[in-house]
């Protein structure tokens, strides 16, 4: 079965915690990426893994870090959680990069709230 | 820079009425973009709906069309007869062939009524 699955669904945490969201997909794809939507945006992409120990950053890294050790997981980390990291995350893969196949599939999404 | 701008939601139509959703993109960095139209439905990811990575060509999937328009820049989502089943997010996406990044647009929420 196909499947990017996001964990946890819904998370509220306070200013200054540290925050792990994780992503697994069951296809081998190369490619994942993490993304966030805030309300009247398009998603923002944050990060980008290529493979296993290999990430680059996106267009808004800051605040970010991730973490690629298997091909089939990627996590997002938020080192002491600020208020305007409070946004929906989504995780999703591809099955490689520079091949042409651009095609994302993407988890239900992770709903964050920093209070 | 590349960016997608689409009709701004929500959209609100009664079932068997026609849709369209407009779309238009700047591909400043990408020669050829590749333009996606991605639906998100209720509790779930976004999903591939149509794709057509040469202009001038269209795309259909579950009787949604769309057609790569390179002269106005424009990827319009069209729906002849709609059902209350469409209700979801529908996303505008342009990325380059290679596998480049993909870039989104902030979406239209789609309200069928019955």
């Amino acid at each position: 079965d196909m499947k990017v699955t996001q964990m946890p669904r819904y998370l509220i945490k306070r200013m200054g915690e540290n925050v792990l969201l994780e992503c697994g997909q069951d296809m081998s794809h190369e490619t994942m990426y993490w993304y966030r939507q805030d309300p009247g945006l398009g998603l923002q992409l944050i990060y980008i893994s290529y493979d296993v120990d290999s990430n680059s950053e996106g267009d808004i890294p800051k605040g970010y870090r991730v973490s690629r050790k298997k091909r089939e997981h990627f996590s997002l980390i938020l080192d002491s959680a600020k208020t305007n990291q409070t946004s929906v995350y989504f995780c999703a893969s591809s099955l490689s990069w520079g091949k042409g196949q651009n095609t994302l599939y993407f988890g239900a999404g992770t709903r964050l709230s920093v209070l | 820079g590349d960016s997608v701008t689409q009709t701004e939601g929500p959209v609100t139509v009664s079932e068997s009425e026609s849709l369209i959703i407009n779309c238009t993109y700047s591909a400043t960095s990408i020669a050829y973009p590749n333009l996606f139209w991605y639906v998100r439905y209720p509790g779930e990811g976004l999903q591939l709906l149509l794709k057509v990575i040469t202009a001038g060509q269209k795309g259909s999937s579950r009787g949604f069309e769309a057609t790569y328009n390179k002269e106005t820049t424009s990827f319009h989502l069209q729906k002849a007869s709609v059902q209350e089943s469409d209700s979801a997010v529908y996303y505008c996406a342009l990325g380059g062939p290679g596998g480049y990044k993909v870039v989104f647009g902030s979406g239209t929420r789609l309200l069928v009524s019955p």
